[in-house]
């Protein structure tokens, strides 16, 4: 079974600062690693994705992260954030073969206070 | 091309009641999975269905239950309403099964009284 641990449930930063979402995660399988962004009362907005290849994956928004194997993270950064990217960020992770699914962490919601 | 749409946006049920939402994927995506999201558990896979079949289930009770149509369009019911069954009930669809990334419809939000 897998599961999704954001260590962090609340981060608050001020604008033009720098951030890190933390995730980690537990498969015994191969993964899929991604990045959703949830904007009030909205549906999910895919960030970023890594299912090969770099372990530096860059998204929208300026958003990128980085794939860890040997911690098993894989923690979002921004350099510079804007009031606009306050939302609720959520990490997940795919595997499980042919029962392949979803499976999200609790969310960190980012509030970035001008 | 158009998003994922989910209908209705918002529902109001009172216990006991049953409830009928649906889901139309991306034009082209034949996978359509179900999460409900709460405040207190988070996002929770409830099931997928690929080519009208149930190709895997979350540990949900029976009351949930869902179907695809042949256009990939998806429904899923819940009987019986309780008070914890009120949330934001998402609809993704993809491609295929498997590691094909899930794109998210906006919800609907049902509250149950």
């Amino acid at each position: 079974a897998q599961s999704v641990t954001q260590l962090d449930s609340q981060v608050p930063v001020f604008e033009e600062a720098p951030v890190e979402l933390r995730c980690n995660y537990s498969s015994s399988v191969s993964v899929y690693l991604f990045w959703y962004v949830q904007y009030p009362n909205q549906g999910l907005q895919l960030l970023l994705k890594y299912l090969s290849g770099s372990t530096l994956v860059k998204g929208i928004n300026g958003f990128e992260a980085e794939f860890n194997k040997s911690q098993t993270s894989f923690h979002l950064r921004k350099p510079s954030v804007h009031i606009s990217d306050t939302a609720e960020y959520f990490c997940a992770v795919g595997s499980g073969g042919s029962n392949y699914k979803l499976t999200f962490g609790k969310g960190t919601l980012l509030t970035v206070n001008p | 091309k158009a998003g994922v749409t989910q209908t209705p946006r918002y529902l109001i049920k009172t216990r006991g009641q049953q409830v009928t939402l649906s889901c139309s994927p991306i034009s082209g995506h034949r996978s359509v999975s179900w999460y409900q999201q709460t405040p207190g558990q988070g996002l929770q896979f409830l099931f997928e269905y690929f080519s009208e079949t149930q190709r895997n289930k979350g540990n949900f009770p029976g009351r949930f239950s869902g179907r695809q149509f042949s256009n990939s369009r998806s429904e899923m019911n819940v009987s019986t309403l309780e008070l914890g069954d009120s949330a934001l009930y998402l609809c993704a669809s993809s491609l295929q099964v498997g590691r094909e990334t899930q794109y998210f419809g906006p919800g609907t939000r049902l509250l149950v009284l």
